[in-house]
This record gives structure tokens, C-alpha cells and sequence, in this order.
């Protein structure tokens, strides 16, 4: 299994755009049988799966989201990043990044996830 | 949209108890499932794929079964370590992406 770890901001204002990135240790990015995707949970709540991505940067997102995520890989920094633009309060979440590898669309890599809260 | 319901919501149970999770798909996704284990405040675990294909370092006493819309999760010999949330999801195809409400396994 890859290790995946987040970073970005904790705090984003209304209106703006997240950004979070999530590098990834102990395994290649390139993989042909690799996606590389976001997975959010508001406090208290259950999964939500945002989009995911391969490594050649085809995109497969929740329509419901998808006018406002970008998620892009950047393979010679083994990272791949969240863009999602004019955030609400109801985009408060923690925000796993997740790799989905193999047959099927489960994700058997979990990053540890980061708290992203949106307030002004 | 598919819709993805797990029973109950939340059980109590004793270590070295059996317990059984079941989640019920809106519509038929054959084998294509997948569950997950959620210890507080960390990042959700892949426990079995394919409804009943053990992913790699899970303990035996995992184990999955069902096809089409009625899927179970069984846990045989409860350890303390596996009081957590539990969650189904879909894995056939990306629009079909979505996790069921959870089910909260707690000590009695």
C-alpha cells in the first residue's frame, strides 16, 4: 500500500477555493491501474467521494461537484492536488485524499486527512 | 442516484460477540462492494472488496457475503479493536460512487 499524506490550509473564506495537496511515499503515481482521488466527511457525518483522477489526468467526478473540482497530478513531485472553487460553509469537511487501485472502485489507500473549515 | 442502506445504524455488543451488518443496495451491483472500518477521529480502512474478498493484513474474523442488493458484513469474535463505523460503497463503476449511512459498533 502507498502512504498518503494531505497538506493545505485549514481555513478558507467563503467564496474562495480550496486547495489541498496529497503526497504520495512507497509507491509509484504512474501506475496505469492507479486513480488518485478526494474523499470529504463533514464533522460528524458520513463519506462523500469528490472526484478521482488518473495518473495520465482523466477525471471521473460527482456531478453534483463538478463545475467546481479540478484534481490534477503532478507525478515528477508524486503529488496530486484539490481545487474547489466557491466554497460554502456546507464545504466544511475533513478531506481525505484516497488511491483507488485494481478492479473496481474501492480505495485501499487512505491519507490520515486534514480539517478544512470554511468561515469568514 | 443508488442508494446504499445499512441496518442497523448502530449495535452494541460485548467482546467475543458476532456481530452482522447489513447494507441493501437500490439497485443490483452484482458482487461490486466493498466495506470500510472507521476508528474515531482517523481515516477510514479498507476491510473487503469484491463482497467477499479479504483485503490484505484484515483479520480472518472479517468476512463479507451477499450479491445483487443485499450485502452482510460479519464480524466473528469482536475485539476491541474493531469497535468503530462501519460503511458499504459501491465499486461497479465511479457514477455509482456513494457510502452507505454507516453503522456504529459500539461496546455494550
Amino acid at each position: 500500500q502507498a502512504q498518503l499524506q494531505e497538506s493545505g490550509p485549514g481555513l478558507v473564506r467563503p467564496s474562495e477555493t480550496l486547495s489541498l495537496a496529497c503526497t504520495v511515499s512507497g509507491d509509484s503515481i504512474s501506475g496505469r491501474d492507479f486513480y488518485w482521488g478526494w474523499i470529504r466527511q463533514p464533522p460528524g457525518k458520513g463519506l462523500e467521494w469528490i472526484g478521482s483522477v488518473s495518473y495520465s489526468g482523466f477525471l471521473y467526478s460527482k456531478p453534483s461537484l463538478e463545475s467546481r473540482v479540478t484534481i490534477s497530478v503532478d507525478s515528477p513531485k508524486k503529488q496530486f492536488s484539490l481545487r474547489l472553487t466557491s466554497v460554502t460553509a456546507a464545504d466544511t469537511a475533513v478531506y481525505y485524499c484516497a488511491r483507488r487501485f485494481g478492479n473496481g472502485w474501492h480505495f485501499d489507500s487512505w491519507g490520515q486527512g486534514i480539517l478544512v473549515t470554511v468561515s469568514s | 442516484d443508488i442508494q446504499m442502506t445499512q441496518s442497523p445504524s448502530s449495535v452494541s455488543a460485548s467482546v467475543g460477540d458476532k456481530v452482522t451488518i447489513t447494507c441493501r443496495a437500490s439497485q443490483d451491483v452484482s458482487t461490486w462492494l466493498a466495506w470500510y472500518q472507521q476508528r474515531p477521529g482517523k481515516a477510514p480502512n479498507l476491510l473487503i472488496y469484491g463482497a467477499s474478498t479479504l483485503q490484505s493484513g484484515v483479520p480472518s474474523r472479517f468476512s463479507g457475503g451477499g450479491s445483487g442488493t443485499l450485502f452482510t458484513l460479519t464480524i466473528s469474535g469482536l475485539q476491541p479493536e474493531d469497535f468503530a463505523t462501519y460503511y458499504c460503497q459501491p465499486t461497479g463503476s465511479f457514477s455509482l460512487i456513494t457510502f452507505g449511512g454507516g453503522t456504529n459498533v459500539e461496546i455494550k
